[in-house]
This record gives C-alpha cells, sequence and structure tokens, in this order.
C-alpha cells in the first residue's frame, strides 16, 4: 500500500552464482536503501542512493553492489553469492522533506546453497 | 559509529498490560524512528521522532535528545502488539542512515 514492493520474494542460489534483488517504488521518493536482517545482528545498511545514479556504501557494502538508473528502481546485485550472504533483504524508501521517516519493502528471503 | 541499546529484550504480557520499551544511544542524533516487526515479517514505522513526544493511539513515543534515549509506551496491550520493537538512530552526520538496535520482543498473551 506504501507504494514500494520487492522482488523476488523469496529465492535459492547456488554459492558464486549472481543474483540481483530488485526494489521498485511508487512514491517518487529520492532516498532509497537496502538493508540486510540477520539473527544477532539486527538490521544493517548495505548500500543507499541519495538519487539517481548517486549511491555510497554503508556498513557491510563488501560483496555487494547498487545500481539506480531510474528514481523508482534501486537494484542490488550480489556478484558471486556466498553463503554468508544468506538473509532478508530490506528495501526502504524515504523522502526529501523534512521528515526522514523510512517505509520499507516486505523483504525478499535469499539461501545460498 | 553511533551504539544503540534497547531493553528488555524480552516482554511477556497480558492483554489489556501497559509497557515501556527504551532506547539508549550513544551520541547525539538528528532522526530517531520506532519500528514494528510483525510475526511474519513486515516492518511497519511506528514513530519519527528525533525530539519530544508524539501519540498515535494506544501508542505513545518520547524521545529526549538530551539525555540520549528515548521510550515508546505501549497501553491496553494487544495480541496483534505481538512482535519486534526496533529503535533505530541517524546521527548528526550522516541523519538518514540508521542504525539499528537489536529490538525488543513482545508477545502479549491473550
Amino acid at each position: 500500500d506504501a507504494g514500494i514492493t520487492q522482488s523476488p520474494r523469496h529465492k535459492v542460489t547456488e554459492t558464486g552464482t549472481p543474483v540481483t534483488l530488485r526494489c521498485h517504488q511508487t512514491e517518487n521518493h529520492r532516498y532509497m536503501y537496502w538493508y540486510r536482517q540477520d539473527p544477532g545482528h539486527g538490521l544493517r545498511l548495505i548500500h543507499y542512493s541519495y538519487g539517481v545514479k548517486d549511491t555510497d556504501k554503508g556498513e557491510v557494502s563488501d560483496g555487494y553492489s547498487v545500481s539506480r538508473s531510474k528514481t523508482e528502481d534501486f537494484l542490488l546485485t550480489l556478484e558471486s553469492a556466498t553463503s554468508s550472504q544468506t538473509s532478508v533483504y530490506f528495501c526502504a524508501i524515504s523522502d526529501s522533506t523534512v521528515n526522514y521517516g523510512y517505509t520499507f519493502g516486505s523483504g525478499t528471503r535469499l539461501t545460498v546453497v | 559509529g553511533i551504539q544503540v541499546e534497547q531493553s528488555p529484550p524480552d516482554l511477556i504480557l497480558q492483554e489489556g498490560a501497559n509497557s515501556t520499551l527504551r532506547c539508549n544511544f550513544s551520541d547525539s542524533v538528528n532522526n530517531l524512528q520506532w519500528f514494528h516487526q510483525n510475526p511474519w515479517g513486515q516492518l511497519i514505522n511506528l514513530f519519527y521522532i528525533p525530539s519530544g513526544t508524539k501519540q498515535n493511539g494506544r501508542l505513545s513515543a518520547t524521545t529526549v535528545a538530551t539525555e540520549r534515549y528515548s521510550l515508546l509506551y505501549i497501553s491496553s496491550s494487544q495480541t496483534t502488539d505481538s512482535g519486534v520493537y526496533f529503535c533505530a538512530v541517524g546521527s548528526s552526520g550522516s541523519a538518514r542512515q540508521l542504525t539499528f538496535g537489536s529490538g525488543t520482543q513482545l508477545t502479549v498473551l491473550p
């Protein structure tokens, strides 16, 4: 209902294969984020974007890359998936106005075998 | 980086009880948000509250930025309140990038 969707919702992939997760928003928000959630670590920021083609690294960016060629889409790529990247991945958006409040997508559960 | 500590880690209540969840943070913040993660994994934004007090129905939150803590109050709890409550903060240098606490697991019994 918030206009943010993630795909796929679930994915199983093999070690060493590339994987791309997609975040799509219809809110025209400037800021987009990718987080991963793991037991014992909570949510940690992987990468974020502050505009088209403007991205930066977060706390746990090693092994991940991102791209944002359109306002509405933010892609997260695992170039060569490893078992340590098994996690639940959440995308979030926020507006550029004074309120920094996040809206999260439903998450993608990724299993690397 | 900034540290975020939430307490208690676990809380079990009877339906109708009230509760207070606490979030302590180690540095000044320009951004503080509370989220509820329901049993299906969905993360819902409850409050954006870098300072002051806000209320939304049975939930309210207070942030005392000068003393580096925030409180989330849940009154007349319902079973649908069960889940994990996260506090997340953004420091003055990177306000939009949130650092999350480990959460409080709330279970409300019927």
